[in-house]
């Protein structure tokens, strides 16, 4: 069966450090995968998404970066981490046409 | 450009009564339309989805939605609320094409009294 895999649960870093998040997806090959960031009342907002191996679309402009060096794995970066990064970070990947699932998020606080 | 409006940030009802949470939606192509849930510090769960069937979609834990093109509307309802229904929900949009996202509502926080 297909699943995502999202890491780590909770993050706290400060002002200024890098960052790396990781997702990665099982059972599954040449997904879409997206990474999303939930601030608090600003609903979900599309950060970056890749369609293939180091494909990158990024939806907005900001501190983040994002890769994909292999097919299943999408890593989310920062080279220096700002207070307004904070938030809960989302991993997503689109399968059978419409159909997307979430990973359990990343909650990183920036301080 | 697509984009979804979710009417009302803060929804209350009582334990048993009706669940109303508005969407609606702005496309220039048809649309499809999800509804997810997503409990405190947890991922999104997927309620139900409309991807051109049919206009009344029946999701999991008892929630439904209705498609309507001419109102541009995918309200989601429940005939009778719980406690556990308490949670934030989201309306999304996308359409047929490959490697388009999900755009989503700003969210809609459903609190249940009993």
């Amino acid at each position: 069966s297909q699943t995502i895999h999202q890491w780590p649960a909770t993050l706290v870093q400060p002002v200024g450090s890098p960052l790396s998040l990781e997702c990665t997806v099982e059972g599954t090959s040449n997904p879409n995968l997206y990474w999303y960031r939930q601030a608090a009342g600003r609903g979900l907002q599309l950060l970056f998404y890749s369609v293939g191996i180091g494909q990158i679309s990024s939806e907005v402009p900001q501190n983040l970066s994002a890769s994909r060096p292999q097919d299943r794995q999408f890593i989310l970066s920062s080279k220096k981490l700002l207070l307004s990064d904070s938030g809960f970070y989302l991993c997503a990947w689109r399968y059978l046409g419409y159909g997307y699932t979430f990973g359990s998020g990343t909650r990183l606080t920036v301080v | 450009a697509q984009s979804v409006t979710q009417l009302g940030s803060h929804v209350s009802v009582s334990e048993g009564a009706l669940v109303l949470l508005r969407c609606n939606y702005s496309s220039s192509v048809p649309p499809y339309l999800f509804w997810y849930v997503q409990y405190p510090n947890q991922g999104l769960q997927l309620l139900l989805k409309y991807t051109s069937a049919a206009t009344l979609v029946k999701g999991i834990n008892g929630f439904e939605a209705e498609f309507k093109k001419s109102e541009t509307s995918f309200h989601l309802t429940k005939p009778s609320a719980h406690m556990s229904d308490a949670a934030e929900y989201f309306c999304a949009v996308t359409f047929n094409q490959a490697g388009t996202a999900l755009i989503f509502g700003k969210g809609t926080t459903l609190s249940v009294s009993s």
